[in-house]
């Protein structure tokens, strides 16, 4: 079965800094999509970036960027530049194909 | 354009109530899916449907829950009786197949007291 790993429960970052969040996943499929997803305190539930499996490139968006490393199964988020608007819970979560499964999330807090 | 429309936002009721959510997915996607969370438990897949044909309910947790799909445009959760252990924000989802992103709704908070 797959399963997605986030192992910061909580993180901070001052702003105008970069931070990165790490999620591990597992699974023995070779094609398959992942995203990163934020959860602010309005509790929308918000797709920031999405990595197809096939494609080497790392995804990016604006001041969001991921490293993903395959074989390692490895999917980090990184946020350059932080905001106060940054400040969620951030899901990653793996699909193959029909299912998301998400990882537990990690809290970011942005100071000023 | 509209996203993932879902109602009501916010329901509170009593243990053995009837409580019913609906959902209206975007216009034109073939999938959608409803997902609970809570702090014990996160996130977690209910049901999901797929041209609005119910593929996998495995996440559904007991017969007191049953989801219907009537049509490419709606799409209900019911909980009959309500229990207090039920109490969460429920999401509904929808996606395009080919697209594989899936994007959700404002969610439910449903209080069981």
């Amino acid at each position: 079965a797959q399963t997605v790993t986030q192992s910061q429960p909580e993180m901070s970052v001052q702003e105008a800094e970069t931070v990165t969040l790490s999620c591990t996943y597992d699974t023995s499929e070779s094609n398959y999509y992942l995203f990163w997803y934020k959860q602010p305190p309005s509790r929308q539930m918000i797709l920031v970036i999405r990595q197809e499996a096939y494609k080497q490139q790392n995804a990016t968006e604006n001041r969001f960027s991921v490293n993903f490393q395959k074989a390692a199964k490895s999917f980090s988020l990184k946020i350059s530049d932080s905001q106060l608007g940054d400040t969620a819970m951030y899901f990653c979560a793996f699909d193959n194909t029909d299912k998301l499964i998400f990882g537990t999330g990690t809290r970011l807090q942005v100071f000023p | 354009d509209a996203g993932v429309i879902q109602s009501p936002r916010h329901e509170v009721t009593e243990m053995g109530q009837e409580v019913t959510l609906r959902c209206k997915p975007i216009s034109g996607h073939n999938s959608l899916f409803w997902y609970r969370q809570t702090m014990m438990r996160g996130l977690e897949l209910l049901i999901y449907f797929n041209n609005n044909v119910p593929i996998d309910d495995s996440g559904m947790p007991e017969d007191r829950f049953s989801a219907k799909m009537p049509n490419a445009s709606f799409s209900t959760l019911k909980i009959q009786p309500s229990e207090p252990r039920d109490s969460a924000v429920y999401f509904c989802a929808s996606r395009l197949d080919r697209v594989h992103e899936q994007y959700f709704g404002p969610g439910t908070r449903l209080t069981v007291t």
